[in-house]
């Protein structure tokens, strides 16, 4: 089987529960900041974004937090299914001007039936 | 309106051959990066790159990696004497626009996933 995520976080939670993954980035000068959802053999997938400037932004089913003074970053899924079984990442461009995006190592979700 | 197209999917080259990846960018996109995913790794940024410029290489080996946006056509990535180390899926990704405002955010391929063997 595939060797990508012995090393990564994972978090196993059953269907309908709620799914927090947390992120931690470094670089203070962050403005904005991504969570992908990736699938095997897949790309990664857009979930939801956040600019510095805000502290929570919410989609369908997925929450996005933001502590900028520990330099946090959560996720936090609703209601969680099978289908949002993935790696999930998150993402930051370090204050670039451009989408040169900085990756977090990825946490595995695992949701059972 | 497809998305970001990448080929091939897999690719398998021995030791010492050259690899060419392929990357075509949604329609409207000008602007190109690609990241290399390694087993157990989250995504390494390689390269950003426009229509015939590269704008930031950082994230390229000094040797044997080479990327190109040509006028006309897909964007290459390109490996040259490939070792087992090179092996990784390869992705590429594009956005119509830089920054973090409107139409910025950047949409992935599906990967080409290369072996060296």
């Amino acid at each position: 089987g595939e060797s990508v995520g012995l090393h990564l976080p994972t978090l196993s939670v059953q269907e309908g529960d709620n799914s927090i993954i947390n992120c931690a980035y470094s670089n203070s000068a962050s403005d904005y900041f991504i969570w992908y959802k990736q699938e095997s053999g897949k790309g990664p997938q857009f979930i939801i974004d956040i600019r510095s400037n805000m502290d929570k932004r919410q989609g369908q089913r997925v929450t996005v937090l933001l502590n900028k003074t520990v330099k946090h970053l959560s996720l936090q899924i609703a209601a969680t299914q099978p289908g949002d079984s993935a790696v999930y990442f998150c993402a930051e461009t370090g204050g670039t001007s451009y989408g040169k995006l900085t990756f977090g190592q990825g946490t595995i979700l695992t949701v059972h039936p | 309106n497809a998305g970001v197209m990448q080929n091939p999917r897999h690719l398998v080259r021995r030791r010492g051959q050259e690899a060419r990846l392929r990357c075509s960018p949604m329609k409207g996109h000008s602007h190109v990066y690609w990241y290399r995913q390694l087993p157990e790794e989250g995504l390494k940024f390689m390269v950003y790159l426009q229509k015939e410029n590269i704008i930031d290489e950082s994230g390229m080996p000094k040797e044997r990696f080479s990327a190109e946006f040509p006028k006309e056509g897909p964007s290459i990535l390109r490996i040259q004497q490939v070792v087992r180390g090179d092996s990784a899926a390869y992705f590429c990704a594009s956005s119509a626009r830089t920054g973090t405002g409107q139409n910025t955010e950047a949409f992935f391929g599906q990967g080409t996933r290369l072996t060296v063997v």
